[in-house]
């Protein structure tokens, strides 16, 4: 089955420090990998999405990601944080759903502080 | 102006109790769903719907029941309500169902059950 992995509950960075927010997949073919934002008390918001091509994505707020099909890895970095940048980040990937489309399979989340 | 609303964004009833959700898209969106996320995070999905069809059914209780009166709208009407009924609902659109296109979120729902 697919899934996404994101083995940190929680990140704690300096700001101004690099950030790195892990996530591994498994699919079966090609994958769809998103990554998306939930600040305290909103809905998600879209950040970065790899399809095809280049392996490093770049994204909303100055996030990228970088595909790695060996490791199986969509890690999501910023060079340098912000306070702000502190929320609860989802990792997804696109799987197959028996209703016969496409759904969303989500990570359990990671939560991001960044201290000042 | 606000892409993707939800009514009402709190909602505290008894068990046992029937209540309906609301969610409205002015993104021209053909694909809507409605997510659950519970008190851990855990985000799941439940149902979506492609101009107003039924294309996703995960396996929720009968007692949810989605209803797309047009491609814009996408209510959510749960019957008997019962403690872990309580999340929060997430309503979201995207261009087309395949997923190439990110999904556009609402604010949410919080329903708490008592």
């Amino acid at each position: 089955a697919q899934s996404v992995a994101q083995p940190e509950d929680q990140v704690n960075v300096a700001e101004g420090n690099p950030l790195t927010v892990k996530c591994t997949y498994s699919v079966s073919g090609n994958p769809y990998l998103f990554w998306y934002v939930q600040y305290p008390n909103r809905g998600l918001q879209f950040l970065l999405k790899y399809i095809t091509g280049d392996n490093l994505v770049k994204g909303s707020y100055g996030f990228e990601a970088e595909f790695n099909k060996s490791q199986t890895s969509f890690h999501l970095k910023k060079p340098s944080a912000l306070v702000s940048d502190s929320a609860l980040y989802f990792c997804a990937v696109r799987q197959w759903s028996t209703s016969g489309t496409y759904k969303y399979i989500f990570g359990t989340g990671t939560r991001l502080k960044v201290l000042a | 102006d606000t892409a993707v609303s939800q009514t009402p964004k709190y909602l505290v009833t008894q068990m046992g109790n029937d209540k309906s959700i609301k969610c409205e898209q002015n993104l021209g969106h053909d694909t809507m769903y409605w997510y659950k996320q519970d008190s851990k995070k855990f985000l799941k999905i439940m149902f979506s719907y492609n101009n107003k069809e039924l294309i996703i059914n995960e396996t929720v209780p009968n007692r949810f029941s989605p209803k797309s009166p047009d491609k814009a709208h996408l209510n959510l009407h749960i019957n008997s309500l019962e403690l872990g009924d309580s999340a929060v609902y997430f309503c979201a659109s995207s261009q087309a169902p395949g997923l190439e296109n990110e999904q556009f979120f609402g604010p949410g729902t919080r329903l708490t059950v008592l």
